[in-house]
């Protein structure tokens, strides 16, 4: 199956900060997710991105598909921003799923 | 709408026991999947369904089985539990396989 790498692995970040999450995938897509896992286990749809820009507060997000990676921007970052985020996408080869990557743990401290 | 919904939220199994897992989506969505998250991991798709009466396997099918008689319910069953079933159960679905895709609050399941 497609191979999704997520960079990197462990942020930690003082409040306030900005940060750049990067998902890298090997082939073709037809959908790109990203989500926020919080500490208690929720997964929360943050952006269907497959390709372009989106934004929502002080999250955006850009994928580009011909270059095949993705960016997630976090502004200010603050305490409640804490957890895992998951890039996952499915592929063009009619596979049903989504194919997710290993995360990135970000940790906000006051 | 309650998007997706998926019960019970914590559960422990002793080995050799079964279980079924529910899902409900009222999105009157075509696809539903199951997923599995073992700990530090992405998910893993373990079974999908594109429609009422039509069911496939994923990634890791092993261990269980699934039904589809509803559009709105993707029930999940687990056979003989064994601790390698330890893990979070997620639920999903979308109106086609390259739409957004939307998770219920997931099942824990600890099999001891």
């Amino acid at each position: 199956g497609i191979q999704v790498e997520q960079s990197p692995p462990d942020l930690i970040l003082q409040e306030g900060a900005n940060s750049t999450l990067r998902c890298n995938f090997s082939d073709s897509v037809n959908n790109l997710q990203w989500f926020h896992q919080n500490p208690w286990g929720q997964l929360i749809n943050l952006f269907y991105i497959p390709s372009g820009t989106k934004q929502n507060g002080r999250l955006s997000a850009t994928t580009v598909a011909t270059e095949r990676y993705s960016l997630l921007y976090i502004s200010s970052s603050q305490t409640t921003d804490s957890g895992v985020y998951f890039c996952a996408v499915v592929d063009q080869t009619g596979a049903n799923n989504l194919f997710f990557g290993t995360g990135t743990r970000l940790t906000v401290i006051p | 709408n309650a998007g997706v919904t998926q019960t019970p939220k914590f559960r422990i199994l002793k080995i050799g026991q079964s279980m079924t897992l529910q899902c409900t989506q009222d999105m009157n969505h075509n696809y539903m999947y199951w997923y599995r998250q073992d700990p530090g991991m992405g998910l893993k798709l373990i079974y999908y369904s594109v429609g009422a009466g039509i069911t496939d396997k994923g990634e890791v099918p092993n261990g269980y089985n699934v039904s589809r008689s509803t559009t709105e319910d993707f029930p999940l069953r687990l056979e003989l539990a064994a601790p390698s079933q330890t893990s979070v159960y997620f639920c999903a679905s979308s109106y086609s396989h390259s739409n957004e895709q939307f998770f219920g609050p997931g099942t824990r399941l600890t099999v001891l």
